[in-house]
This record gives C-alpha cells, sequence and structure tokens, in this order.
C-alpha cells in the first residue's frame, strides 16, 4: 500500500518566492497533519485537518503560511513570500484520527530558502 | 500544558551493548504514548505505542518501552544495539488526535 506522499521531496528558492509543498494521505485516512522539523525547534504541529476541514492552526508561524485540504486526498502547504528562516524539512502525516491511532509520516519535503 | 521531555539529546552505545533511551511527559489523562524512529534523510516511522492495559509493550525491530506513571515516564529499551539502530528517536505524547513531540534523541552506534 502506497504511504503518505509529498511532493517536492527537495526545493532550492529564493527569498521572496512562493513554496508549495503537496500532499497526498493513505486512501482512507481522515487526519492529515503539517510537521515542520528543523535543528533548533525540533518537530513542530503546524496544522491539522480532520475530514478536510482545518481543526488546529495554532502552530502556523504566521500569515505567510497558508494550508488547504480541497479533498480527502490532497493537501497543500504554502509559503508566499518566503524566507530564509522557512529553510526546514516539511512532514506530511495521515491517520484515522483520534486518540492512539498511528499517526503515519510522509519523506518529507525538504527546503532550502536563499 | 502537555509536554515530552528527551534528556538524553545524544548517545553512544557499542554494538551488541543494551540501550535505554529515557522519555518523560507531562499530561493530565492517562497518555497515549508513542516512539518513533528516524533514519537520515526519512521520515519517521512508528516503532510502538502505548494505551492502556500491560506496561511494557514490544514493539519492532526488538524494542520495547516501559510506562511508568508514578514517573511519569516512557523508556524505550532494546538488549541488544545493531549498527543500523542508529538514526534519531523521538517520544510523543497523543493528544486531541495529533502528536506532540520530545526534542529527540539521536544514537551513535559504536562498531
Amino acid at each position: 500500500d502506497a504511504g503518505v506522499i509529498q511532493s517536492p521531496r527537495h526545493e532550492v528558492t529564493e527569498m521572496g518566492q512562493e513554496v508549495t509543498l503537496r500532499c497526498k494521505p493513505i486512501s482512507g485516512h481522515n487526519s492529515l497533519f503539517w510537521y515542520r522539523q528543523t535543528m533548533m525547534r525540533g518537530l513542530e504541529l503546524l496544522i491539522y485537518f480532520n475530514n478536510n476541514v482545518p481543526i488546529d492552526d495554532s502552530g502556523m508561524p504566521e500569515d505567510r503560511f497558508s494550508a488547504k485540504m480541497p479533498n480527502a486526498s490532497f493537501s497543500t502547504l504554502k509559503i508566499q513570500p518566503s524566507e530564509p528562516r522557512d529553510s526546514a524539512v516539511y512532514f506530511c502525516a495521515s491517520s484515522l484520527g483520534g486518540d492512539g491511532n498511528t499517526i503515519y509520516f510522509g519523506e518529507g519535503s525538504w527546503l532550502t530558502v536563499v | 500544558a502537555q509536554s515530552v521531555t528527551q534528556p538524553d539529546i545524544h548517545i553512544t552505545v557499542s554494538e551488541g551493548a543494551s540501550l535505554e533511551l529515557r522519555c518523560n511527559y507531562s499530561y493530565g489523562a492517562t497518555p497515549y504514548l508513542f516512539w518513533y524512529v528516524q533514519s537520515p534523510g526519512q521520515g519517521l516511522q512508528l516503532l510502538l505505542k502505548y494505551f492502556s492495559g500491560d506496561t511494557l509493550v514490544q514493539g519492532i525491530k526488538g524494542f520495547e518501552a516501559e510506562f511508568k506513571r508514578s514517573q511519569s515516564s516512557f523508556n524505550l529499551r532494546k538488549p541488544s544495539v545493531h549498527w543500523s539502530d542508529a538514526a534519531e528517536y523521538f517520544c510523543a505524547v497523543g493528544t486531541a488526535g495529533k502528536l506532540i513531540f520530545g526534542q529527540g534523541t539521536t544514537l551513535q552506534v559504536k562498531p
């Protein structure tokens, strides 16, 4: 079975450019998460969807970040405009929802903003 | 507020030696606890999880973890480490359907 699929795997962009990260969750999963991993802050939850609806976006750093989930099989995380401090690994993850269910992670999108 | 602390940032063990990675959590109710492993350049893979019942939980790759409510701990153990176990290990508490992670422990394995 396919796991969580993320694209692009690696992206290098210039400061000020728009960046769009994409995610396809595991089929049948109704919860989707975007996490960011940096050396300084570790793994942080940015936003969490349940049944395509954003439930908790308290981790979104600022207005430059936005996330959408137009349907159950696709989500995007957009950064506009990007800044060097946004350089990180962005993970998408999905689960069946609810406490205790395993959350499955994609392999991450490695973003470098120069 | 819920939180997870992994006191050891970096641990080095010899191949074949035993391993224990520490995890302490702060949570107001019965926690859902997880250990994930991340190999370089990869995503996170679930090793094991605890919800209730037997406090000793078996996972994949020969790992186990013990939940101790009195100590608010969920330490990960392996009796004999293999070179392929070198990776970063994350403890997490599940709340409201999402995960809160510790800072991670990097495991180095000496030949």
